[in-house]
């Protein structure tokens, strides 16, 4: 079955501390996207991707920061800049401009 | 600027029929779509409007008014599992960003 897979589903950061949250997919999707929730809000877009070895910056980028090395795997990395990291991260992908996203389950980052 | 608004809440009864609406203003358009979330899960979809006019499926249809900048999406025959978040989201231009509204939370009573 094709799908997206994000990992960890709960991910603890430390002060100071960077993470990394995985995003793959097999659905052999060109655009990829990263977004967070916020309790009670809507999906915000942080980075997102149309191609290979190439992202752009969306609304809530600062203290992001993400690679596109292959067409499968969008990883996200929340820097230590980040002040307020915690939240429920998803990750998307979209075949063509017309389709639905396909969401993966999602992350949930707290603070320790 | 971009702008998606959606009713934060609404409660209906099981059995009955519920109306969300919502309106945008955004750069370009390409499309709106509608997902349903619940509580701590991903979006899930539910319809796509990119022509004026009423899309129906199943318990499900979605109203489009591009030149009013609205749409609205109607459940039919309430049950309890609809309590969730239903998201409006606009696709713009070039059709690769999307704009999420703050959604609204639905909750069906007995």
């Amino acid at each position: 079955d094709g799908g997206i897979t994000q990992s960890p589903k709960y991910l603890f950061r430390k002060e100071g501390q960077n993470v990394t949250l995985s995003c793959e997919q097999n659905l052999n999707h060109d655009a990829m996207y990263w977004y967070r929730q916020d309790p009670g809000q809507g999906l915000r877009l942080i980075y997102y991707s149309q191609i290979v070895n190439d992202f752009q910056k969306g609304d809530i980028a600062e203290g992001y920061s993400v690679s596109r090395e292959k067409k499968e795997s969008f990883p996200l990395t929340v820097t230590s800049a980040q002040k307020n990291p915690t939240a429920f991260y998803l990750c998307a992908s979209i075949g063509q401009g017309d389709q639905p996203q396909h969401f993966g389950d999602g992350t949930r980052l707290s603070i320790l | 600027g971009q702008n998606i608004d959606q009713p934060t809440e609404m409660t209906a009864t099981e059995g009955a029929i519920v109306q969300i609406n919502c309106t945008y203003q955004t750069s370009g358009f390409n499309g709106l779509f509608w997902y349903q979330q619940h509580a701590g899960e991903a979006p899930t979809f539910l319809s796509y409007n990119v022509l004026d006019g009423l899309e129906e499926k199943g318990r499900f249809s979605s109203f489009l008014s591009r030149s009013k900048g609205y749409s609205y999406l109607l459940l039919k025959e309430l049950q309890m599992k609809d309590s969730a978040s239903y998201l409006c989201a606009v696709i713009n231009t070039g059709g690769f960003k999307t704009i999420f509204g703050a959604g609204t939370r639905l909750f069906v009573k007995a």
